[in-house]
C-alpha cells in the first residue's frame, strides 16, 4: 500500500518569508516527485517535480529538496507573496503505464500580505 | 488554461440517480485519468485510459464506470448516487503515461 504522509496540513506566512511543506513517503519504488498548486475552484496544477538522480531542484522561487535515505522530500517557497495562497500537494509515483498517482493529503498555505 | 475541458461544471442529483461526467483532454494527450476530491478523502485516484483501453483502476466503485472514446474524451457515469458520492470530480490527461499531468478544472457534484 502506498502512503504519503504531507505536513503541516495548513501554513501561514508573512510575505516575504519562506514557506516550507514536507512530504514522507513509504514506498521505495517512487521515481518521481511532484508537487502539484490547487488554487480554488481550480484543478491541481503541476508545480514542480523531480527525479531521485538529484538531491534538489530549484525553479524561480520554488525548490525541492529530496532526501531518498529518509524518504522524505520538501517544498521551498522563498519570498512568498500572497499570490502562492493555495493548497499544495505532493504526488509522489511510479514511473510507468499503469500509472495511479497518490497525492498527499494536502497544505494549505496563506500568505498574509 | 490546461487544455483539459470538463462539463458540467455543476451537477446537482437526487439520490439513486445516475449522471454522466464529460471530459475532453487536451489535444493530442492519449491518457485521460479520473479523480475524485472530497473533504474527508482528499484527492483519490479512480481509474485511467490511454487511447481508450484502460490502464489501471483505483478506488473506483463498482457503482460508478468510465470509458474513453475513439476520439479521446472520456465520459465517467455514476450510478446509485449516494450522499456520500457528492464531490469534486476531476479529470487530467497526459500525452504519454509518464508525461506530466495537465488537470481540468472539475465537475462539483451534489447529491441530495
Amino acid at each position: 500500500q502506498q502512503q504519503v504522509k504531507q505536513s503541516p496540513q495548513s501554513l501561514i506566512v508573512q510575505k516575504g518569508g519562506i514557506s516550507i511543506i514536507n512530504c514522507a513517503y513509504e514506498n521505495t519504488a517512487f521515481d518521481y516527485f511532484p508537487w502539484y498548486q490547487q488554487f480554488p475552484g481550480k484543478g491541481p496544477a503541476l508545480l514542480i517535480a523531480i527525479r531521485p538522480d538529484v538531491s534538489e531542484k530549484k525553479e524561480g522561487r520554488f525548490t525541492i529538496s529530496f532526501n531518498k535515505s529518509a524518504k522524505q522530500f520538501s517544498l521551498h517557497i522563498m519570498d512568498s507573496q500572497p499570490g502562492d495562497s493555495a493548497t499544495y500537494f505532493c504526488a509522489p509515483e511510479v514511473s510507468g503505464s499503469a500509472r495511479q498517482l497518490t497525492f498527499g493529503s494536502g497544505t494549505q498555505l496563506t500568505v498574509l500580505p | 488554461d490546461s487544455g483539459v475541458t470538463q462539463t458540467p461544471k455543476h451537477l446537482i442529483t437526487a439520490t439513486g440517480q445516475r449522471v454522466t461526467l464529460r471530459c475532453s483532454p487536451r489535444s493530442g494527450d492519449l491518457s485521460v485519468y479520473w479523480y475524485q476530491q472530497s473533504l474527508d478523502q482528499g484527492l483519490q485516484f479512480l481509474i485511467q485510459y490511454y487511447n481508450g483501453e484502460e490502464r489501471a483502476k483505483g478506488n473506483i466503485l463498482e457503482r460508478f464506470s468510465a470509458q474513453q472514446f475513439p476520439d479521446l474524451h472520456s465520459e465517467l457515469n455514476l450510478s446509485s448516487l449516494e450522499l456520500g458520492d457528492s464531490a469534486l470530480y476531476f479529470c487530467a490527461s497526459s500525452l504519454r503515461t509518464v508525461s506530466p499531468l495537465h488537470f481540468g478544472n472539475g465537475t462539483r457534484l451534489t447529491v441530495t
